[in-house]
């Protein structure tokens, strides 16, 4: 049972123009919500966090946005250069559980 | 070392054949976790150690997976009687004790031909 979904399998965007990925949840039990970024031949990394508690968070040009009732979570990119040009995954996990739940990550190509 | 090593990077073997993916966690991180990622999927959980805890292994997809962590450093994930659903990629992740941001390795692709 697939608990986090990303629903758009990949994302084209022009240099310099903003950049949205979105990943909804279905279990209300998840209390922290991560992003990572994965290079072909490489393993993911760490992107940008958010804990229920807050609604935002903003880290240079990525922000990620929470909508706990409607248990969804987007990541903004602005503005959105070729470096940025990977896979990316969201992920969900439970404060007193650290097992992450992965969706299925959203190719994003940044065209110059 | 620096990160999380995984070896070896690339693996192709005979269904049927076992096979042992190693991980080598960065020091001092006590949590480790082996997730794989098949194509055009997610990753998916496999099995997460913390400490000298009993490791959650609910991700094991069947009982020829199998994982052990000696020293509470090291793990290797044992593959027996390899099939061809087995091929994907095997990523270990590891953290420190109360963060979710764990590190992952460079993964180890697995070819059952």
């Amino acid at each position: 049972d697939q608990q986090v979904k990303q629903n758009s399998p990949s994302l084209s965007v022009q240099e310099g123009r903003i950049s949205i990925l979105n990943c909804d949840y279905t279990n209300s039990m998840f209390d922290y919500f991560l992003w990572y970024k994965k290079y072909p031949a490489e393993g993911p990394t760490f992107l940008i966090s958010i804990s229920s508690i807050k609604d935002k968070n903003e880290d240079g040009r990525f922000t990620v946005f929470l909508n706990k009732s409607a248990k969804h979570l987007s990541l903004h990119i602005v503005p959105s250069q070729p470096g940025d040009s990977a896979v990316y995954f969201c992920a969900a996990s439970r404060s007193n559980d650290y097992k992450l739940s992965f969706g299925a990550g959203t190719t994003v190509t940044v065209r110059a | 070392g620096a990160g999380v090593s995984q070896s070896p990077s690339n693996k192709v073997t005979e269904k049927g054949k076992d096979v042992e993916l190693r991980c080598d966690p960065i020091s001092g991180h006590t949590a480790l976790y082996w997730y794989r990622q098949s194509l055009g999927q997610g990753l998916e959980f496999l099995i997460y150690f913390q400490g000298n805890s009993a490791p959650d292994k609910s991700g094991l997809p069947s009982d020829r997976f199998s994982a052990e962590r000696t020293g509470g450093s090291v793990s290797t994930l044992t593959i027996q009687r390899t099939q061809q659903e087995d091929s994907a990629v095997y990523l270990c992740a590891s953290s420190l004790v109360g963060y979710t941001e764990a590190f992952f390795g460079q993964g180890t692709r697995l070819t059952v031909v």
